[in-house]
């Protein structure tokens, strides 16, 4: 069964703290993994999209990569405007759904 | 360019009643597809909706249905509403050229009651 897991379910920093988020993920025929972001109350709002392993995107301070069974994203000095549910989905073989893990709740303290 | 557009924003029915949401894709998108978020969770896949056809359907009963309409918008409806039903729904737009890159809108938050 495709499976999607993100790690851990919420993570405290201080501002400037910089870690990572993880996406794991069990799939047949992987077509692409998407990284969202999702403020209280809102839609997801689209980051990136990483299609193979090895492949990088960057976007101020995030940087998500992509292995064969997992994905990070890597936050650097964040600040308190970074705090969000960041969601990770993908998109498999030919089914045209996106299945989702639950997110990291991420709260950068000042 | 106005991004995805959802109506109402919440709305507040009663068990059995029945609710119609309604999107608006980004101008140019042609495929939308319909979420549903509880709080603490991800998205679950209901309808995706290309061209006015079905393309796909996650594991939801039939009381939930959805069109799309010439001018691509989509209304989704849900009857004999359950407690259970309360939560946010997301409608997303795709173009074709980047036909997984899912576009949301702000949502519409239920409450059944």
């Amino acid at each position: 069964e495709d499976q999607v897991t993100q790690s851990p379910e919420a993570l405290r920093l201080q501002e400037g703290e910089s870690s990572s988020l993880n996406c794991s993920y069990t799939v047949s025929g992987l077509r692409g993994l998407f990284w969202y972001r999702q403020d209280p109350g809102k839609g997801p709002e689209f980051l990136f999209t990483l299609y193979s392993a090895g492949e990088e995107k960057e976007k101020e301070r995030l940087k998500a990569t992509l292995t064969k069974k997992e994905s990070f994203l890597h936050i650097t000095a964040p600040k308190p405007e970074d705090s969000a549910t960041y969601l990770c989905a993908v998109q498999a073989g030919s089914n045209y759904q996106l299945i989702w893990g639950a997110g990291t709740k991420l709260i950068i303290k000042p | 360019d106005a991004g995805v557009t959802q109506s109402p924003t919440h709305l507040i029915k009663t068990r059995g009643q029945h609710v119609t949401l309604r999107c608006s894709p980004i101008s140019g998108h042609k495929s939308v597809s319909w979420y549903q978020q509880v709080l603490g969770q991800g998205p679950q896949f209901i309808f995706q909706y290309y061209e006015k056809e079905e393309r796909g359907r996650g594991n939801f009963p039939d009381r939930f249905s959805a069109r799309q309409f010439p001018n691509y918008s989509s209304e989704l409806n849900v009857n004999a509403l359950l407690l259970g039903d309360s939560a946010l729904y997301l409608c997303a737009s795709s173009s074709l050229r980047t036909a997984y890159e899912q576009y949301f809108g702000p949502g519409t938050r239920l409450t059944v009651t």
